[in-house]
């Protein structure tokens, strides 16, 4: 079955430092998708960043970067400069499925909760 | 642009009763997706939308169904509720179908079971 593992519920960074988010993932597909979503506490899930599994190259959107290693199957998101608007739950998500075949489905680790200290 | 709408923001009901959520997505977005999210399940996806036809479901009991309308609205029914059922449902949209797709989400409902 595929999931998807985040091992640390919370960590804290100290505003401005730079901190990295851990996710590993199980799948035996060979295209995907992962995703980094953040939910604060205003509840909203915000799409942070979208890695497609064929591209080598690691996403990056402003500040937030990934670092995809498809053989270990690792997907770990580094947030630069942190900004206390950063505080939230991020969840890494795996797409899975085929959507011709009507499997398609997000798969959701259980979330880290990211304390930013002024 | 408006984002994704949820209604309504709070709801409580009774074991046995059943209810309908609602979610407008982005203009011009066709497709609509349903997430439960509970703190010991966590976020699981429910089914997915597109073009008034479900594309794809998670595994989730019959109680839970879902239907879209010709302006992509949605709305998702619980039957016969369960205390278990308690959770904050969240709706996402995006521009094209498949839960690939970026998607945008609304700030959900809250349902209580009593």
């Amino acid at each position: 079955a595929q999931t998807v593992t985040q091992s640390q519920p919370e960590m804290s960074v100290q505003e401005a430092e730079t901190v990295t988010l851990s996710c590993t993932y199980d799948t035996s597909e060979s295209d995907y998708y992962l995703f980094w979503y953040k939910q604060p506490p205003s509840r909203q899930m915000i799409l942070v960043i979208r890695q497609e599994a064929y591209k080598q190259q690691n996403a990056t959107e402003n500040r937030f970067s990934v670092n995809f290693q498809k053989a270990a199957k690792s997907f770990s998101l580094k947030i630069s400069d942190s900004q206390l608007g950063d505080a939230a739950m991020y969840f890494c998500a795996y797409r899975m499925g085929d959507l011709r075949g009507g499997s398609e489905k997000l798969v959701f680790g259980k979330g880290t909760k990211l304390t930013v200290n002024p | 642009k408006a984002g994704v709408t949820q209604t309504p923001r709070y709801l409580i009901k009774t074991r046995g009763q059943q209810v309908t959520l609602s979610c407008s997505p982005i203009s011009g977005h066709r497709s609509v997706s349903w997430y439960q999210q509970t703190p010991g399940q966590g976020l699981q996806f429910l089914f997915e939308y597109f073009s008034e036809t479900q594309r794809n479901k998670g595994n989730f009991p019959g109680r839970f169904s879902g239907r879209q309308f010709s302006n992509s609205r949605s709305e998702m029914n619980v039957s016969t509720l369960e205390l278990g059922d308690s959770a904050l449902y969240l709706c996402a949209s995006s521009l094209v179908g498949g839960v690939g797709q970026p998607q945008h989400f609304g700030d959900g409902t809250r349902l209580s079971i009593l």
